[in-house]
């Protein structure tokens, strides 16, 4: 399995609503990372994990909260989120971290 | 402050015809990546390249890297419809963070 699989593809949430974000990779991979792309952009890292411990957090507003239960799977919580959060949420893994990074399909996300 | 920067930043080309991205980034840095953006779709890895000098080549593309120049170019080999997409750079900074470009729009005419 060469995958990595997010879940939802499409989202669409108002501005009150709670949802969560899923990734998950059966690569053995012990980094995970959330990206967010807007439109005709490249993509803005968010939060690394290494060995399901947080090491980077790019100043990310706390109404982005990511979790990683286990070296598989990668969750982004999101709470009152603005219309500008927008965007095409990409998670991606690597074996360690500064390796090749392999990218999911990504999660459109509408803020309405 | 790491900066990657690429161009050029668009690109319309004729099937057939030969041409080079580059990415050009601002401190020293161990990898560097390219990868490949659909319109709607995620990011393919194409090349990671590890040092000086390195040359890896797949179909009509082929990447180079320059650390003394700190510079790289992807090169298109008699380019075809299918290769049109969205081309990224990407360096590590040395803070485990990874810094993309702001990306190549490639737009390979029939």
């Amino acid at each position: 399995d060469t995958e990595v699989t997010q879940t939802p593809k499409h989202l669409v949430m108002g501005m009150t609503n709670k949802k969560s974000l899923k990734c998950e990779q059966h690569m053995g991979h012990r980094a995970m990372y959330w990206y967010k792309q807007k439109a005709k952009k490249p993509p803005e890292l968010m939060f690394v994990y290494s060995y399901e411990k947080l090491s980077i957090n790019e100043s990310v507003p706390s109404r982005f909260s990511p979790e990683c239960p286990n070296s598989s799977l990668l969750n982004l919580h999101l709470h009152a989120l603005q219309p500008e959060d927008s965007a095409l949420y990409l998670c991606a893994s690597s074996r360690g971290i500064l390796t090749e990074a392999f990218f999911g399909q990504g999660t459109r996300l509408t803020v309405v | 402050e790491l900066k990657v920067e690429q161009n050029p930043l668009f690109l319309s080309m004729q099937e057939g015809k030969n041409y080079t991205i580059y990415c050009n980034y601002s401190t020293t840095s161990d990898r560097l990546y390219w990868y490949r953006q659909d319109p709607g779709k995620s990011l393919e890895s194409l090349f990671v390249l590890l040092s000086n000098g390195a040359v890896k080549q797949e179909g009509r593309l082929m990447a180079s890297l320059d650390t003394k120049a700190r510079l790289s170019t992807l090169h298109i080999t008699a380019a075809v419809h299918d290769l049109s997409a969205t081309y990224f750079c990407a360096v590590d900074d040395q803070d485990d963070k990874i810094i993309f470009g702001k990306g190549t729009r490639l737009h390979i005419l029939p």
